[in-house]
């Protein structure tokens, strides 16, 4: 099983629409949890950290189900613009708190 | 947030050749990190570099074929030795940019190399 997986979709939405991305971890010690996003041929930005509180960005909500190992990213009124690759990211332990991507969740937003 | 340049962004490279990435971070870090991303996957950490400490490699991944280079809290590099067109992928440094694992800063990134073995 692997450390971080997420549904590598493509999520094919109209513009307008919500979407939700789930991602799930498997070691429950794990600490800190992001979403980054990544454009084609680009390298990958931090999009928002996730509290265990969840937390909120605008038309970008996070949260964190530490129970039952998942982290969610939930857009509302998609746009063009948010057509992107999005990457959970869980910070593992191992000495040193590790980082470790799943493989991205596509997203395509058309009009 | 810490803001890394990476060069060269891209390269061609004849196989048995070796090619050097350097990141330079325009603020101290305690550790880098040095990732692959072959083309439609995510990211495959390589190894952990800190300052003044070998490199951590990670499994399927050894110093001979991948040496890094931590002088300074500034700066690493990574290189990719006796390239095949297998090493052909894209890599990216990254640096963490927050004091421990709760920061909520995360990790910032250079811009990747974009290598090809011909």
């Amino acid at each position: 099983r692997k450390e971080v997986e997420q549904d590598p979709g493509p999520f094919n939405v109209p513009e307008g629409a919500t979407v939700a991305f789930n991602c799930t971890y498997s070691n429950s010690a794990s600490q800190s949890f992001f979403w980054y996003r990544q454009d084609c041929r680009k390298e990958p930005k931090l999009l928002m950290s996730v509290y265990s509180s969840g937390n909120e960005d605008g038309r970008f909500t996070a949260q964190l189900n530490r129970a039952s190992q998942y982290i969610s990213l939930l857009i509302r009124d998609s746009k063009l613009s948010d057509s992107a690759t999005y990457l959970c990211v869980v910070n593992i332990p191992g000495g040193s708190y590790i980082p470790t991507f799943g493989r991205g969740t596509s997203l395509i937003v058309h009009p | 947030s810490a803001v890394i340049s990476q060069k060269p962004s891209r390269d061609i490279c004849q196989r048995g050749t070796s090619l050097t990435i350097q990141c330079q971070v325009d603020s101290q870090v305690t550790m880098m990190f040095w990732y692959r991303q072959q083309p439609g996957q995510s990211l495959t950490l390589i190894a952990t570099a800190n300052q003044g400490s070998e490199a951590t490699y990670e499994s399927g991944f050894v110093i001979d074929k991948f040496p890094i280079s931590r002088p300074n809290l500034t700066f690493s590099t990574l290189t990719v030795s006796n390239m095949s067109p297998e090493d052909s992928s894209i890599y990216l440094c990254s640096a963490r940019t927050g004091a421990n694992p709760e920061d909520n800063y995360g990790y910032t990134f250079g811009s990747g190399t974009r290598l090809t073995v011909v």
